[in-house]
């Protein structure tokens, strides 16, 4: 059985073009989160999706960045414009449909470099 | 709102001693508690996770740890570490036993190193 596949494992993007990380979660899971890993710190919650539908972003910044989990294919967060504080480990982790009591498995994480 | 302290940043230990992580945390219900492991490059591994019942819980490969509502703590142990036990280590808080809305709220980490 697949893990959760986050691709790619390092992204390099120069700063003001996107940075598109993909997620495919564990098969049978239907619920997706990403979290961000600043150097030196925990892991930061920013946003809870199902299929086609976010269900919290409360942890987002409020421009630049999006997510989306369609119907087929991976989840993808998007930064557009990117800048150098966006350097930083973004990890995604899914459950299963019963969501909310069932444990989280994470991925390896794509490490974003600004230069 | 929530929030997880784990106030030492790096922790070194010889191998086969014994080991204690230490993690506070501040909750406004009865949360759920986590320990994840992050070894270099990897993602997070489950190690246990408390919610209700006995306060001592055992986790996978040898852990273990205790809840102490009074002193608002998690903290973990080991008996005996082994080399393989050198990573990062999270202590986690949430409202639900995955992640749920809001997600789960991770402290800063405390870096192992194993001494020979």
């Amino acid at each position: 059985n697949a893990g959760v596949m986050q691709n790619p494992r390092h992204l390099v993007r120069r700063r003001g073009q996107e940075a598109r990380l993909r997620c495919s979660p564990m098969k049978g899971h239907s619920h997706v989160y990403w979290y961000r890993q600043l150097p030196e710190e925990g892991l930061k919650f920013m946003v809870y999706l199902q299929k086609e539908n976010i269900i919290d972003e409360s942890g987002m910044p409020k421009e630049r960045f999006s997510a989306e989990f369609p119907k087929e294919g991976p989840s993808i967060l998007r930064i557009q414009q990117v800048v150098r504080g966006d350097s930083a480990a973004y990890f995604c982790a899914s459950s299963p449909p019963s969501g909310n009591n069932s444990p989280l498995h994470f991925g390896n994480g794509t490490r974003l470099t600004v230069t | 709102a929530q929030s997880v302290t784990q106030p030492d940043i790096h922790i070194t230990v010889s191998e086969g001693a014994s080991l204690e992580l230490r993690c506070n945390y501040s909750y406004g219900a009865t949360p759920y508690l986590f320990w994840y492991v992050q070894s270099p490059g990897q993602g997070l591994q489950l190690l246990l996770k408390y919610f209700s019942g006995d306060t001592l819980v055992q986790g996978i490969k040898g852990f273990e740890a205790e809840f102490k509502r009074s002193q608002s703590s998690f903290n973990l142990r080991k008996p005996s570490v082994h080399w393989s036990d050198a990573a990062e280590y999270f202590c986690a808080v949430g409202r639900y036993s995955g992640g749920g809305a809001d997600g789960l709220t991770f402290g800063k980490g405390t870096h192992l190193i194993i001494q020979p």
